[in-house]
């Protein structure tokens, strides 16, 4: 099975920074990524899918990269709404796994 | 617009039986693949496993198989989650969710573009 780590786990930041997650997966799934926002109370809106393709009527501050093992969600000018618990999934092969989760908080 | 409606809320003894629901208003149930997610208040994420009822083909999880099972039934648009055994380690909050068809709506590497509203488990003796 293919194991995602995320890092960091947690991060704090100010609205306006640039914001950079990370997620490593354990072995290659070439594109086959996707990236999802959780607001608290709130379930899942997926982000990006297939690396870097941007999920219809999200924010163009948002984007994604990556292929391979190594891929990174950037949040360029962070909003107040952004601050959220972001995920990644890998979509290669069963079972697709999700990454633990990076909860971005509020400096 | 397609939606998910999940069933309600449930407080379940240990060891008993549970079987929880996600109707698909639209047409597209027998076309697409239905995920379940379970996500523990306070933590992650965690994939459960799928479900394509055009033809029932169904995977799971290696932490779930055996402890759960995933059906359908086309003639109500609906997935289900079922338990045969309940453990208190099974309160969480289970979501359903569709894959998109960015690939092809009958391929699984789809991500999960519409979401049920989750569905509360509680097993508490």
């Amino acid at each position: 099975d293919i194991q995602l780590t995320q890092a960091p786990p947690f991060l704090s930041a100010s609205v306006g920074d640039r914001v950079t997650i990370t997620c490593r997966a354990s072995q290659g799934i070439t594109r086959y990524i996707a990236w999802y926002q959780q607001r608290p109370g709130q379930t899942p809106k997926l982000l990006i899918y297939a690396a870097s393709t941007l999920q219809s009527a999200v924010p163009s501050r948002f984007s994604g990269s990556g292929s391979g093992t190594e891929f990174t969600l950037t949040i360029n000018g962070l909003q107040p709404e952004d601050f959220a618990t972001y995920y990644c999934q890998q979509l290669h092969s069963s079972p697709y796994s999700f990454g633990q989760g990076t909860k971005v908080e509020i400096k | 617009e397609v939606q998910l409606v999940q069933s309600g809320p449930e407080v379940k003894k240990p060891g008993e039986s549970l079987r929880i629901s996600c109707q698909e208003s639209g047409d597209s149930f027998t076309t697409h693949w239905f995920t379940w997610v379970r996500q523990i208040p306070g933590k992650g994420l965690e994939w459960v496993g799928i479900i394509f009822p055009g033809d029932f083909d169904t995977r799971y999880s290696p932490s779930f198989e055996g402890q759960v099972t995933i059906s359908a039934d086309r003639s109500v648009a609906t997935t289900y989650l079922h338990w045969s055994n309940l453990k208190p380690s099974d309160t969480a909050i289970y979501y359903c969710a569709r894959g998109a068809d960015f690939y092809g709506s009958g391929s699984p590497y789809n991500p999960l573009d519409q979401w049920g509203q989750g569905t509360l488990v509680t097993v508490s003796s």
